[in-house]
């Protein structure tokens, strides 16, 4: 069964790099069927299409967060990973991982349990 | 950016009571593409519904969803107690995924 768990600092200090690395268990990244992808909920509001990687490490960004929105894969240790660049207080979230599923027309079907992190000095 | 918005923002019925929820785009949406979630507090979201239509595995047939083009429906036939969350809506194209901003559906 396909697993997805989040980690990550809970604290980043505004105009620093947020990293977030999402592993995944009982599946591959590298399958050539999926999608995988980060997506936010700041406290009290909805949820937020941040970006999303295919096995052959093809991006695809949200345009309001493309120029500071790295997604990546590291296929040696089955995991994928979120940096966003000049943070502030506005990047407070949730932060989900999840995968795409192209039988459920790319909808996030598995999702992670989600990571909070604050951005505060 | 296709926007997706979602009414009413608050749902307040009873269980046992049929919930409607409404997801209208600001443009046309293939049916393949438009998904539905549930979320309750502290928990990841869920999947629900997929290609507008169907539904995902183990989701109760209570659940059901309908549309095309620019008009897409959440139904809850009769609400159980868990049903009481915040519904969203989401749809992809152009290799873009955007969300509704939510309905929630309270307990009367």
């Amino acid at each position: 069964q396909l697993q997805l768990q989040e980690s990550g600092p809970g604290l980043v200090k505004p105009s620093e790099t947020l990293s977030l690395t999402c592993a995944v268990s009982g599946g591959s990244v590298s399958s050539t069927s999926y999608y995988w992808g980060w997506i936010r909920q700041p406290p009290g509001k909805g949820l937020a299409w941040i970006g999303s990687i295919d096995h052959s490490g093809t991006t695809y960004q949200n345009p309001s967060l493309k120029s500071r929105v790295t997604i990546s894969v590291d296929t040696s240790k089955n995991q994928f990973s979120l940096k966003l660049t000049s943070v502030t207080a506005a990047d407070t979230a949730v932060y989900y991982c999840a995968r795409h599923d192209p039988m459920t027309g790319e909808s996030f079907h598995v999702w992670g349990q989600g990571t909070s992190v604050t951005v505060s000095s | 950016e296709i926007v997706l918005t979602q009414s009413p923002g608050t749902l307040s019925l009873s269980p046992g009571e049929r919930a409607t929820l409404s997801c209208r785009a600001s443009q046309s949406v293939s049916s393949t593409y438009l998904a539905w979630y549930q979320q309750k507090p502290g928990q990841a979201p869920r999947l629900l519904i997929y290609g507008a239509s169907s539904r995902a595995t183990g989701i109760p047939a209570r659940f059901s969803g309908s549309g095309s083009g620019t008009d897409f429906t959440l139904t809850i036939s009769r609400l159980e107690p868990e049903d009481f969350a915040v519904y969203y809506c989401q749809q992809f194209g152009s290799l873009s995924w955007t969300f509704g901003q939510g309905t929630k559906v309270e307990i009367k």
